[in-house]
């Protein structure tokens, strides 16, 4: 069975700071889909990860993808408090169905 | 291009009564995915549907809980007799393909809440 860890669960920090959510996996896999969820809203697509050693970046995130290690990274660069949601990362695995198995979500919350 | 629509977003319902809820997948998408989210916690798989096929039903309850994709109209989620365990977010995503790593795209969800 596909399991799908983040961590951390819930991180707060400051304006301006970097940090990194990773997101482990337990099979093989190599698509990998990085979501954001706004609260009572639903899910906003960010990047689609498809091969070992995709880099993907769109304004202060970054993500990429190490399926050797099943390990896929999302890094924010100085945050800004518009950045505040709470991210999930999911795996699909199977060529003709695209089930995704989602990891449990890092809530991030920019302080000023 | 409007995007996967869902509807009601907002579904009251006592114990024991049924709820249908409904998505419309983006135009020119043939596969559907539905998705549950309890409060606090990721989304869930529950089936995975092309037009008239139940493809994978590996993520729903076995009793109650059905679901189907018509040839014309919504994909439909119905869960009958429904208990204070249901009350969730329901989320339906369309893609364009099968196989290969087709991008998903959600809806706004329903969230149920029973009484």
């Amino acid at each position: 069975e596909l399991k799908v860890e983040q961590n951390p669960l819930f991180l707060s920090m400051q304006e301006g700071k970097n940090y990194t959510i990773y997101c482990n996996y337990s099979t093989t896999s190599d698509r990998l889909y990085w979501y954001r969820q706004d609260p009572g809203k639903s899910l906003e697509s960010l990047f689609v990860l498809l091969s070992n050693g995709a880099v993907k970046q769109e304004g202060r995130l970054m993500a990429s993808l190490d399926t050797k290690a099943r390990l896929s990274t999302l890094h924010i660069t100085a945050a800004v408090h518009d950045l505040s949601a709470t991210y999930f990362c999911a795996v699909g695995r199977d060529f003709g169905n695209e089930k995704l198995t989602f990891g449990t979500g890092t809530r991030l919350t920019i302080i000023p | 291009n409007a995007g996967v629509m869902q509807n009601p977003r907002h579904l009251v319902r006592r114990r024991g009564q049924e709820a249908r809820l409904r998505c419309s997948p983006m135009k020119g998408h043939s596969h559907v995915y539905w998705y549950r989210q309890l409060p606090e916690e990721g989304l869930k798989f529950m089936v995975y549907l092309q037009k008239e096929n139940i493809i994978d039903e590996s993520g729903m309850p076995k009793e109650r809980f059905s679901a189907e994709f018509p040839k014309e109209g919504p994909s439909i989620l119905r869960i009958q007799q429904v208990v204070r365990g249901d009350s969730a977010a329901y989320f339906c995503a369309s893609s364009h393909l099968a196989g290969g790593p087709n991008e998903q795209f959600f809806g706004p969800g329903t969230r149920l809440t029973v009484l």
